[in-house]
């Protein structure tokens, strides 16, 4: 079953815009990940966020964790065009990264 | 270092038939995965191994089987392919953290 729900399913923006997408999950988790998969490629790590963590930054990536609301967002800044792809949160229950996927985001940054 | 590798990257097999998708690691990782991809369904976990000769059964391991002969080897195999495993595979290792994905295999089944 999907433990993740990302939220838009679809979102358009221009270069430079900042773009935010959620993630809501069900259960208790280890830590929560977020990925990117550019069409017909595989998924490529961004970032790890631990469930006694609240907040993480890596690059233009922000990456927030809200255990009690079970949710989490990812915020790209300063948006390119080469960020264009799909964006999937992944929870970890086990800690063995045997991770539960949403859906996911596709993110589309005009030129 | 190329990371993890996947093979076939495509195939079209018929309905009954038999195959086995090969993933290799060259990162010495132990734990290793297979998912599968379906549009508008998100990646779903077939079977993984926390080590050398063991497997563990994921959330849709159904019509698959997987041997980890070898820590940087891990094989799905179906026995008798059906249409509806028609699907694009991905192989992941990982130390208990981030994981590391391959290219993905794609599968057709007639």
């Amino acid at each position: 079953s999907q433990q993740g729900e990302e939220d838009p399913q679809a979102l358009s923006i221009q270069e430079g815009e900042n773009a935010t997408m959620n993630c809501s999950y069900k259960t208790s988790i280890n830590n929560l990940q977020w990925y990117r998969q550019n069409s017909g490629r595989g998924l490529v790590h961004l970032i790890l966020i631990r469930s006694n963590e609240r907040e993480k930054h890596s690059g233009r990536l922000r990456v927030t964790l809200d255990t009690s609301k079970k949710s989490s967002s990812l915020l790209i800044t300063a948006s390119r065009a080469a960020d264009t792809a799909s964006y999937f949160c992944a929870t970890d229950e086990t800690g063995y990264s045997t991770l539960t996927f949403g859906k996911g985001t596709m993110l589309l940054v005009s030129p | 270092n190329a990371g993890v590798t996947q093979t076939p990257k495509f195939r079209v097999l018929k309905t009954g038939q038999s195959m086995t998708l090969l993933c290799a690691q060259d990162m010495n990782h132990e734990y290793m995965y297979w998912y599968r991809q379906d549009p508008g369904m998100g990646l779903r976990l077939i079977h993984y191994s926390v080590g050398e000769g063991t497997t563990a059964k994921g959330e849709v391991p159904d019509g698959y089987n997987v041997s980890r002969l070898k820590k940087q080897n891990f094989l799905l195999g179906l026995e008798s392919a059906a249409p509806s495993q028609t699907s694009v595979y991905f192989c992941a290792s990982s130390t208990r953290g981030e994981l590391f994905f391959g290219e993905g295999s794609r599968l057709t089944v007639l």
